[in-house]
């Protein structure tokens, strides 16, 4: 699986957008971008994924570059429970797919 | 999404005991689990592949006589930790996902193994 690098911190203030990159220029064109993230002491959450075009759902907005090489994950409006690392994964579709973790980014929402 | 469950949350437990941790898919049938492990401040790394009705697939350095992986049905599989130390003590976590090309995982809240 390709490679992701990620900051390893971010903050943002309540109410604002909270814009995580990920960086994975080694992507192969059958790999997606997952974004998942952990509250302390909890399994993670998935949030989103996409192949190539750009993704929206409930919790967020999945923006990936033409080249495929980054990615952007967008929480419109953070709060204080969005606090939590987030991990950007590539991986080849399904789940018989393994997920490789990295560092991840550690995002704190403030008041 | 597809709701993965495991149980206990939480295990205290002498060194030397083997302890049992189940992972249940609730919603969906997963041919394939995974177990990973994560010690404090660290991320998550992948212990094995749990396949339904197969031996399970260990990732390089986990000990497979240590770690058994059992995935009888479906909907169910288990990690039991052999003879547990206190360097076994960490936060176990499963994840699965529906069948399908274009499914995500889910993950199971986790186990958090402490061994006195």
């Amino acid at each position: 699986d390709a490679k992701t690098t990620q900051p390893p911190s971010m903050d943002c203030a309540e109410g604002r957008a909270a814009n995580l990159p990920c960086n994975h220029s080694t992507i192969s064109g059958n790999e997606y971008v997952y974004w998942y993230r952990q509250i302390h002491s909890q399994g993670p959450q998935y949030i989103i994924h996409g192949l190539k075009n750009n993704e929206t759902n409930e919790m967020a907005s999945l923006i990936i570059t033409e080249d495929r090489k980054s990615s952007t994950l967008i929480l419109p409006h953070a709060t204080l429970r969005d606090t939590a690392v987030y991990y950007c994964i590539v991986s080849v579709a399904g789940t018989a797919s393994k997920l490789t973790f990295g560092t991840g980014t550690r995002l704190q929402v403030t008041l | 999404g597809a709701v993965v469950s495991q149980h206990p949350s939480r295990v205290i437990c002498k060194s030397g005991t083997s302890v049992k941790i189940e992972c249940r898919s609730l919603d969906f049938q997963a041919t394939t689990m995974f177990w990973y492990r994560q010690f404090p401040k660290q991320s998550l790394m992948l212990m094995a592949t749990s396949n339904e009705g197969s031996k399970a697939t260990y990732e390089q350095g986990v000990e497979k006589d240590k770690f058994l992986i059992n995935h009888a049905s479906l909907t169910l599989s288990t990690l039991t930790v052999t003879s547990a130390h206190p360097e076994d003590s960490s936060f176990y976590i499963c994840s699965g996902g529906r069948q399908g090309a274009n499914q995500p995982q889910h993950f199971g809240d986790g186990t958090r193994l402490s061994i006195l």
